[in-house]
């Protein structure tokens, strides 16, 4: 079975432009998470999509935003984007049916914003 | 809200000894699980150990262990007979609350010495 898998892996943009990320679940989890990773800060949840619906959303402004479409495949979004953006973007999938699921990582998308 | 801390930003250990590692977090929710990820240095995450909150048992998978203390809101990892793969950031987390919202600690990068 495939892994999750993000595209691009890297990626470099100027501030006040705006990049999206996309993000390929295992086949059958229905559940895709995003997570912003910076030295120190650890993961912080952006957002959590279920069946195509927000579940769960971070503590993010709304320059962020994400969206599922029918295959459970996911896309997030980030407009004007600033320095402070530059980050490891982690996409996560698990069934998402109960607390036990376990997260499944994709390798990640590295934006730096010059 | 629940909240995760890790206070080891960073541990050394020598191949073959034993580690371990401090997680506590804070939740008045009856109903969660506490997690340990693992992340090497080519990024990817993947899942060390699970626990939920009803079991007493400590989880063990092989060489890992917790030591869960619902009543200290403690959840320490072990990691016995080290090796040099076991050299990556280890984050603790925690799901449940009503949400499927996971929420990490900060990490601690473990690095395991020849």
């Amino acid at each position: 079975k495939a892994g999750v898998t993000q595209t691009p892996r890297y990626l470099i943009k100027t501030r006040g432009q705006q990049v999206t990320l996309s993000c390929s679940p295992i086949s059958g989890h229905r559940s895709v998470s995003w997570y912003q990773q910076t030295p120190g800060q650890g993961l912080q949840f952006l957002f959590e999509y279920f069946s195509e619906t927000q579940r769960n959303k971070g503590n993010f402004p709304g320059r962020f935003s994400g969206r599922q479409f029918s295959n459970s495949r996911s896309e997030m979004n980030v407009s004007t984007l600033e320095l402070g953006d530059s980050a490891l973007y982690l996409c996560a999938s698990s069934l998402g049916q109960n607390y036990n699921s376990p997260l499944h990582f994709g390798n990640g998308t590295r934006l730096t914003v010059t | 809200a629940q909240t995760v801390t890790q206070s080891q930003p960073e541990m050394s250990v020598q191949e073959a000894e034993t580690v371990t590692l401090s997680c506590t977090y804070d939740t008045s929710e009856s109903n969660y699980y506490l997690f340990w990820y693992k992340q090497p240095p080519s990024r990817q995450m993947i899942l060390v150990i699970r626990q939920e909150a009803y079991k007493q048992q400590n989880a063990t998978e092989n060489r890992f262990s917790v030591n869960f203390q619902k009543a200290a809101k403690s959840f320490s990892l072990k990691i016995s007979d080290s090796q040099l793969g076991d050299t990556a950031m280890y984050f603790c987390a925690f799901m449940g609350g009503g949400t499927y919202k996971y929420i990490f600690g900060t990490g601690t990068r473990l690095k395991v010495l020849a």
